[in-house]
C-alpha cells in the first residue's frame, strides 16, 4: 500500500522558472511532511519540511505548501536552477513511521 | 568528512551466499535506520534503532539481522541472499526518534544477486 504518491515521475522546467513537485497521502494521521533531493549515486539529503500545524513553511528559494483537507502537499522552487536538476522524494510520518514517495525526477533546462 | 558512511558501494555476489553492509556516521546522531530502495524507486524501512536499541522492525525477511555494537554503528547482515533481495541499500541517521527528524543518508549500497 502506497500511503505516499508521487504521480508524476519527471518534470522539465526552465531556468529561472518555478518547478512545482506535488505529492498525495493517504493516511490522515501522518502529522509531518519532509522534502529531500537525491543526486545520482549519492544518499537523499534533506530539503524542508512542514509540520501539520502549518500551511506553509519557506526557506530560501524552496517553499513548501500543506493542504491537509485535501492530503496534498507541494514543493515550489523558484527561480529554478540548473543545479536543482534532481530526484525529489516526498515524506510522511506519523511518530517513527516514514513513508516516502517513488520520487520526481526534476530537469532544470539552461 | 563523511557524516554517514556505508561500506561497500558495490556487492555482486551469488544466490545463496550470507553478506554484511556495514554503517557509520560521526554526527553524534542517536538513531540510525536502514532504508531498501526497490525497482520502483520507493524507499521502504526496514529497521530503526536508538541508542542500540531496535525500535522499527518492518515486514522483513528474518534472513535480514541487523546489529548495533554502538550507536555510531549500525550494520546490516543478510542470510541466504535471494535474486528479490537485489536493490539499493541506504544507511541513514537521524539526531533522535521521531518522524519530525531530518535524516541524513549514506550513499547506498547497490547490492546484485547473479
Amino acid at each position: 500500500d502506497q500511503q505516499v504518491k508521487q504521480n508524476s515521475p519527471s518534470l522539465s522546467v526552465q531556468e529561472g522558472r518555478i518547478s512545482i513537485l506535488n505529492c498525495d497521502y493517504t493516511n490522515s494521521m501522518f502529522d509531518y511532511f519532509l522534502w529531500y533531493k537525491k543526486y545520482p549515486a549519492e544518499g537523499p539529503t534533506f530539503l524542508i519540511s512542514i509540520s501539520s500545524i502549518k500551511d506553509k513553511n519557506e526557506d530560501g528559494r524552496f517553499t513548501v505548501f500543506l493542504n491537509k483537507s485535501a492530503k496534498h502537499l507541494s514543493l515550489h522552487i523558484v527561480p529554478s536552477q540548473p543545479g536543482d536538476s534532481a530526484v525529489y522524494f516526498c515524506a510522511a510520518s506519523e511518530e517513527n513511521d516514514m513513508r516516502f514517495g517513488a520520487g520526481t525526477r526534476l530537469t532544470v533546462k539552461p | 568528512d563523511t557524516a554517514v558512511s556505508q561500506t561497500p558501494k558495490y556487492l555482486v555476489t551469488q544466490m545463496g551466499n550470507d553478506k554484511s553492509i556495514k554503517c557509520e556516521q560521526n554526527l553524534g546522531h542517536d538513531t540510525m535506520y536502514w532504508y531498501k530502495q526497490d525497482s520502483k524507486k520507493f524507499l521502504k524501512i526496514m529497521f530503526s534503532y536508538n541508542n542500540k536499541e531496535l525500535i522499527i522492525n518492518e515486514t522483513v525477511p528474518n534472513r535480514f539481522s541487523p546489529k548495533s555494537p554502538d550507536k555510531a554503528h549500525l550494520n546490516l547482515h543478510i542470510n541466504s541472499l535471494e535474486l528479490g533481495d537485489s536493490a539499493v541499500y541506504f544507511c541513514a541517521s537521524s539526531q533522535m526518534a521521531g518522524g519530525n527528524q531530518p535524516q541524513h543518508f549514506g550513499d547506498g549500497t547497490r547490492l546484485s544477486i547473479l
